[in-house]
């Protein structure tokens, strides 16, 4: 158990639609990551936030939001929903940026 | 930008075989580097992290990494192969301490 807990596990949803994940990092972890891994295009790094303040963006949609709470949890938005946003989403976190980061066990999304 | 890659997306080796996992990283500043593995449906499991400390880097399970600067390389290795050890291999790097980077993966199947 690393930790780092993820709700839901799994979620099926239709095209259009709009749902939150949402993750609650390792006590004392400060760094929240969020990554989108799918079978063609492997694990992307979607936004990371350091204590409440976005920290790097990477590869995210303008259709998808992020935001981390001051109890530290984090929540992920995904809007319009299309087939292709069927995926893992990994939440990371880390005591520091680039520390070493912990995984939860990802919200498995399914777009029909 | 900053990122890692992984050579071979696949390596197939027999059970009491050597494991050699390559991942060359791109990093203008000497970067922190880590190997994660993922076993079927579960979250990435941290294996070893190089800080800048050794550059012989020692992980569980029987695996290690060696840094080496003039080669930008960061190969994961373990000297006999376990059935358990089939999973997929990502490595990752975090350049200035910021967000963290991964290789596209490498899936390591072991023969019997």
């Amino acid at each position: 158990d690393s930790g780092v807990t993820q709700t839901p596990k799994h979620l099926i949803t239709a095209t259009g639609q709009r749902v939150t994940l949402r993750c609650s990092p390792r006590s004392g972890d400060l760094s929240v990551y969020w990554y989108q891994q799918s079978l063609d295009q492997g694990l992307q790094f979607l936004i990371q936030y350091y204590n409440g303040e976005e920290r790097a963006k990477g590869n995210i949609l303008e259709r998808f939001s992020a935001q981390q709470f001051p109890d530290l949890h984090s929540e992920l938005n995904l809007s319009s929903l299309e087939l292709g946003d069927s995926a893992l989403y990994f939440c990371a976190s880390s005591v520091t940026p680039g520390a070493e980061a912990f995984f939860g066990q990802g919200t498995r999304l399914t777009v029909v | 930008a900053q990122s890692v890659t992984q050579l071979g997306s696949h390596v197939s080796v027999s059970e009491g075989a050597l494991v050699l996992l390559r991942c060359n990283y791109s990093s203008s500043v000497p970067p922190y580097l880590f190997w994660y593995v993922q076993y079927p449906n579960q979250g990435l499991q941290l294996l070893l992290k190089y800080t800048s400390a050794a550059t012989l880097v020692k992980g569980i399970n029987g695996f290690e990494a060696e840094f080496k600067k003039s080669e930008t390389s960061f190969h994961l290795t373990k000297p006999s192969a376990h059935m358990s050890d089939a999973a997929e291999y990502f490595c990752a790097v975090s350049p200035n301490n910021n967000d963290m980077r991964f290789g596209a993966g490498t899936r390591l199947t072991v023969k019997p």
